[in-house]
């Protein structure tokens, strides 16, 4: 079954604008990632966050996380048409590698 | 080739017919992974492996789905008597450590996308 929801389902902005996308849980999590899948392609890894930091960024990539609200939020900032990807949040639990993904976020980057 | 690879990358199968899926992980991942994504949706979890040993077979949706990875390296997913529901992309990952390690991330193969008719 699903951990989580991403949220919007699907999102369309204008190249060189920022782009955010939310993702709540249900269960207490040891680490919460962001991971980009292209159509018809594997998944690649974005970022990872530990149940014990709040906020992570990497390159244009920004992450929080509120584990009071169960939720985390990926900032995708000056949007590139290369952006153009569906998103998903995962998250594992203490002593679990397996990982429980969302449902997904569909960005379009609009040249 | 550092990559998670698997083969093959589309296969087509009439119902009923049992179908092998190849994994193979990063050299020295001790961690592989299965996950099945139906269309428009998020992977979900189906069995794991630390080594050669099964250690969570959990999220196989049936006795017709088997796991196996006898040396520890590549892993086969096998679906017997395949079912119209069955089609999906079934992805592989691996990651460098056991359960414990400090190191979580977990790298993806490009997926097969099986289709049963």
């Amino acid at each position: 079954s699903q951990q989580g929801e991403e949220d919007p389902q699907a999102l369309s902005i204008q190249e060189g604008e920022n782009a955010t996308m939310n993702c709540s849980y249900k269960t207490s999590i040891n680490n919460l990632q962001w991971y980009r899948q292209n159509s018809g392609r594997g998944l690649v890894h974005l970022i990872l966050i530990r149940s014990n930091e709040r906020e992570k960024h990497s390159g244009r990539l920004r992450v929080t996380l509120d584990t009071s609200k169960k939720s985390s939020s990926l900032l995708i900032t000056a949007s590139r048409a290369a952006d153009t990807a569906s998103y998903f949040c995962a998250t594992d639990e203490w002593g679990n590698e397996k990982l429980t993904f969302g449902t997904g976020t569909r960005l379009t980057i609009i040249p | 080739g550092a990559g998670v690879s698997q083969s093959p990358r589309y296969k087509v199968a009439k119902r009923g017919q049992d179908v092998a899926l190849r994994c193979d992980p990063i050299s020295g991942h001790v961690s592989l992974f299965w996950y099945q994504q139906a269309l428009g949706q998020g992977p979900e979890f189906l069995t794991y492996f630390q080594n050669e040993a099964q250690l969570d077979k959990s999220g196989l949706p049936s006795d017709r789905f088997f796991a196996e990875r006898p040396e520890g390296s590549v892993s086969t997913l096998k679906i017997q008597r395949t079912q119209q529901e069955d089609s999906a992309v079934y992805l592989c990952a691996s990651s460098p450590h056991s359960i414990g390690g400090k190191e979580e991330t977990q790298y993806f193969g490009p997926g097969t996308r099986l289709l049963v008719l």
